[in-house]
């Protein structure tokens, strides 16, 4: 079945250690998005990427990376710079149209720094 | 840019009571509105969505939204809860000409039997 994967679906990370999260799609979507969750915060854009090769920061990228090498894969790395990364990170997907088409998640992956 | 407000964090109903989860946008062009479900652990579902055709959505499982233009609304109704419905709704906003998606802070709906 077509859709979005993440994982790990839970990680833990030391301080200072970079931790990356996987995001597969193989709905032939163009447009991928990472978003990060806190409780009573909603959802918050971290980066997003409309098409191989080219990414744009969200609201909150201080801390993060991005890469879009491929269609299918849009891989996040929370760095040793991100205050404080736990949180509910939520990978989705898009078709590529002027901004009516719905997104696809995936489950998510709750990182937890010890 | 635009955005997205929803009133209430935390909403109780009882079983079979109606549902009417609040939110209001701001956008400097004509919108897309969007209502996501997210369960405990879970990604986000789409509920429904208004892309400029009736303002009347209906959604999956007996959900719908009402677009108020004048009123900047976008609110989500269900004439009867079920236990079943209990989780976090989401409203979202997304501007046509981009493919930015803002999100409100999320409302958890309880539902009590």
């Amino acid at each position: 079945d077509g859709g979005i994967t993440q994982s790990p679906k839970y990680l833990f990370r030391k301080e200072g250690q970079n931790v990356t999260l996987s995001c597969e799609q193989n709905l032939n979507h163009d447009a991928m998005y990472w978003y990060r969750q806190d409780p009573g915060q909603g959802l918050r854009l971290i980066y997003y990427s409309q098409i191989v090769n080219d990414f744009q920061k969200g609201d909150i990228a201080e801390g993060y990376s991005v890469s879009r090498e491929k269609k299918e894969s849009f891989p996040l790395t929370v760095t040793s710079a991100q205050k404080n990364p736990t949180a509910f990170y939520l990978c989705a997907s898009s078709t590529r149209t002027s901004g009516n088409g719905e997104l696809f998640f995936g489950e998510g992956s709750r990182l937890t720094v010890l | 840019a635009q955005s997205v407000t929803q009133l209430g964090s935390h909403v109780s109903v009882s079983e079979g009571a109606l549902v009417l989860l609040r939110c209001n946008y701001s956008s400097s062009v004509p919108p897309y509105l969007f209502w996501y479900v997210q369960y405990p652990n879970q990604g986000l579902q789409l509920l429904l969505k208004y892309t400029s055709a009736a303002t009347l959505v209906k959604g999956i499982n007996g959900f719908e939204a009402e677009f108020k233009k004048s009123e900047t609304s976008f609110h989500l109704t269900k004439p009867s809860a079920h236990m079943s419905d209990a989780a976090e709704y989401f409203c979202a906003v997304s501007e046509r000409w981009n493919n930015d998606m803002r999100f409100g802070a999320g409302t958890r709906l309880t539902v009590k039997p």
